[in-house]
């Protein structure tokens, strides 16, 4: 089975401070996705990455970085974190090489505060 | 925006009976796909229908797709207290790898 894996579950910061998520995951999927997910809002696209060193912008990338220095491993970065992101963090990874529209594989999330 | 919208938004039923959902989305799609949430976890795929099928099945769960309409319903027969989460649809960009996902309903089952 796919596994993907999200260095925290919670996570308490201060605004301000630059925030790293981590995901990695073990099936060599070339796609991998960084949503969050707030109540009544559903899940939005933050960035996404086709390959390494590759990003594209989503819905709401303001106010995030990404890097992908790695096949396996997601980066999700918070530059400034502010109130506003506190939030439930999703990382997704889905193959390329059975084409597109491919299943999504989730982790588990990291549910973030900022304080 | 293209994003999903499910209905109803949440929905209570006993054990035993079917629960049906809905969702509604605006633009053409190559597939829609059908994701659960058990609360606190990541999302699960269930089941993908591409736009030229009109139903699909897998195991307990029946997916119909009417692309005239822009609707899909996900349709979980003889439902289980282990089927209690959030569920949601997702559509695709066309394109390729952007999935957009609804708001999710939420369904609780009764032991």
């Amino acid at each position: 089975d796919v596994k993907v894996t999200q260095s925290s579950r919670y996570l308490v910061k201060r605004t301000g401070e630059k925030v790293f998520l981590e995901c990695v995951q073990d099936m060599d999927h070339e796609n991998m996705f960084w949503y969050r997910q707030d109540p009544g809002l559903g899940l939005r696209l933050i960035y996404f990455s086709y390959d390494v060193k590759m990003k594209e912008k989503g819905d709401i990338p303001e106010g995030y970085s990404v890097s992908r220095e790695k096949k396996e491993r997601f980066s999700l970065i918070l530059e400034s974190a502010s109130t506003n992101q506190t939030s439930m963090y999703l990382c997704a990874s889905s193959p390329w090489d059975r084409g597109p529209n491919q299943p999504q594989h989730f982790g588990d999330g990291t549910r973030l505060s900022i304080l | 925006s293209q994003q999903g919208e499910e209905d109803p938004q949440a929905l209570s039923i006993q054990e035993g009976e079917n629960a049906t959902m809905n969702c509604s989305y605006k633009t053409s799609i190559n597939n829609l796909q059908w994701y659960r949430q058990n609360s606190g976890r990541g999302l699960v795929h269930l089941i993908l229908i591409r736009s030229n099928e009109r139903e699909k099945h897998s195991g307990r769960l029946r997916v119909t797709l009417d692309t005239s309409k822009k609707s899909s319903s996900l349709l979980i027969t003889a439902s289980r207290a282990a089927d209690t989460a959030s569920y949601f649809c997702a559509t695709d960009n066309f394109t390729g790898n952007q999935f957009y996902f609804g708001t999710g309903t939420s369904l609780t089952v009764i032991p």
